[in-house]
């Protein structure tokens, strides 16, 4: 059974706070990792598909890193807003399959 | 341009019953694929259709069937509805035969069986 981990499972920060969560995999057999934003009341918006280890990726004020051979990706907030309040989550596809394999999410909220 | 559209945004259904869900993928995706997401748990893969075929499929009985439209559209049908199949359920859209490419996720169809 293919598991992929996240923590912290919420979080909560103020205004201008960096924050950072985890991305936990099996490293064997790994073909990609996607990073999603989910609002509330929207639909999930993609916000990286990375999958060469080493891996770093930029969108704005929020990067994320990769690690295929431990198994891990980071996902960064710089400087939170409160816009920025969402669920994060992750999910891994391996070499076997085309299914994407999802975490149960970071739940952040940024406090102005 | 579209992006992905689910009907009917809310639903609800009694024990035993049946129902189908529908999917417009974004403009010039190929691939669907659902998804339901019980409270506290992340999305769950259902399957996935490609060239109006299932191409893939999680974790869930045959009580789970889809189809795909010659214009990519697709149906998620749920018989012999039980409590537990109360949840989010999301469509997903893709290009085929990259594998790299991000989804792009639908509102999402919330079922309530009562």
């Amino acid at each position: 059974i293919l598991n992929v981990e996240q923590s912290p499972q919420s979080l909560h920060v103020q205004e201008g706070d960096s924050t950072n969560f985890t991305c936990s995999f099996p490293s064997s057999n790994f073909y990609a990792l996607h990073w999603y934003r989910w609002e509330t009341a929207k639909s999930p918006e993609a916000l990286f598909v990375m999958t060469l280890n080493g891996d770093e990726k930029k969108k704005g004020r929020i990067s994320a890193t990769l690690n295929t051979k431990e198994g891990y990706s980071y996902l960064y907030i710089k400087g939170s807003q409160p816009e920025d309040s969402a669920t994060y989550l992750c999910a891994f596809k391996n070499l076997d399959t085309d299914k994407l394999i999802f975490g149960t999410g970071t739940r952040l909220q940024v406090f102005p | 341009d579209a992006g992905v559209t689910q009907s009917p945004t809310h639903l609800i259904k009694t024990r035993g019953q049946q129902v189908t869900l529908r999917c417009s993928p974004k403009s010039g995706h190929d691939t669907v694929s659902w998804y339901q997401q019980a409270l506290g748990q992340g999305p769950q893969f259902i399957f996935q259709y490609y060239e109006e075929e299932e191409r893939q499929r999680g974790n869930f009985p045959d009580r789970f069937s889809g189809h795909q439209f010659p214009n990519y559209s697709s149906e998620l049908n749920v018989n012999a509805l039980l409590l537990g199949d109360s949840a989010l359920y999301l469509c997903a859209s893709s290009l085929g035969g990259s594998r790299n490419q991000p989804q792009h996720f639908g509102d999402g169809t919330r079922l309530s069986i009562l």
